[in-house]
């Protein structure tokens, strides 16, 4: 079973600061690294599907970069808002066996204060 | 609303029983993903359907059990069922056979074994 580490596993920010969060994978055998936003009491919601070492990619005030040599990924959310409250997964996807496997990460929960 | 739709929303039963979880993908998607989601664990990949090919498999117990047929919609088989198999299950589906694409979240099927 490979490891996936998020972190950390929780934040608390202030309404308006900006936030990043790391998923950390191993480096071999990368296929894709997907974000994912997880509201409380709803399914998991895609935020970004990145493939290529130096990715960026960004959706509104939400961001994240990826390094696969060094297996890692940034979520960066730039002037948080009460509504990003959520529990944000990392997905890492890698080839065995010639098939791809999914290994999803612990999560980072998120919480904005007003 | 992700276009995934996962039926029955909730099931309890007893140890011991069989049950069917029903998962329909979106329109237009191909591949059909299954995740477990324990009380202590975070989302585990089950397996994965592709145009109605098992495409991938991850942490499966041998007592489950899937498949994809002519239509697209998935079922996920769960036999001699333990207490330690109470869990949400989600159903997401893609566009292509690999990781590369976006999956969509159905809501999810809360399994009680009593």
């Amino acid at each position: 079973i490979l490891n996936v580490e998020q972190s950390p596993q929780s934040l608390h920010v202030q309404e308006g600061d900006s936030t990043n969060f790391t998923c950390s994978f191993p480096s071999s055998n990368f296929y894709a690294l997907h974000w994912y936003r997880w509201e409380t009491a709803k399914s998991p919601e895609a935020l970004f599907v990145m493939t290529l070492n130096g990715d960026e990619k960004k959706k509104g005030r939400i961001s994240a970069t990826l390094n696969t040599k060094e297996g890692y990924s940034y979520l960066y959310i730039k002037g948080s808002q009460p509504e990003d409250s959520a529990t944000y997964l990392c997905a890492f996807i890698y080839n065995s066996g010639g098939y791809q496997k999914v290994t999803f990460g612990t999560g980072t929960k998120l919480q904005v204060i007003p | 609303d992700s276009g995934v739709t996962q039926t029955p929303k909730h099931l309890i039963t007893a140890t011991g029983q069989r049950v069917t979880l029903r998962c329909s993908p979106r329109s237009g998607d191909l591949s059909v993903y299954w995740y477990q989601q324990s009380l202590d664990q975070g989302l585990q990949f089950l397996i994965q359907y592709y145009n109605g090919e098992e495409r991938a498999k991850g942490n499966i117990l041998e007592r489950f059990s899937a498949q994809q047929f002519p239509d697209l919609h998935s079922e996920l088989n769960l036999s001699s069922l333990e207490l330690g198999d109470s869990a949400l299950y989600f159903c997401a589906s893609s566009v292509g056979p690999g990781a590369g694409t976006e999956a969509f979240f159905g809501q999810g099927t809360r399994l009680t074994v009593v």
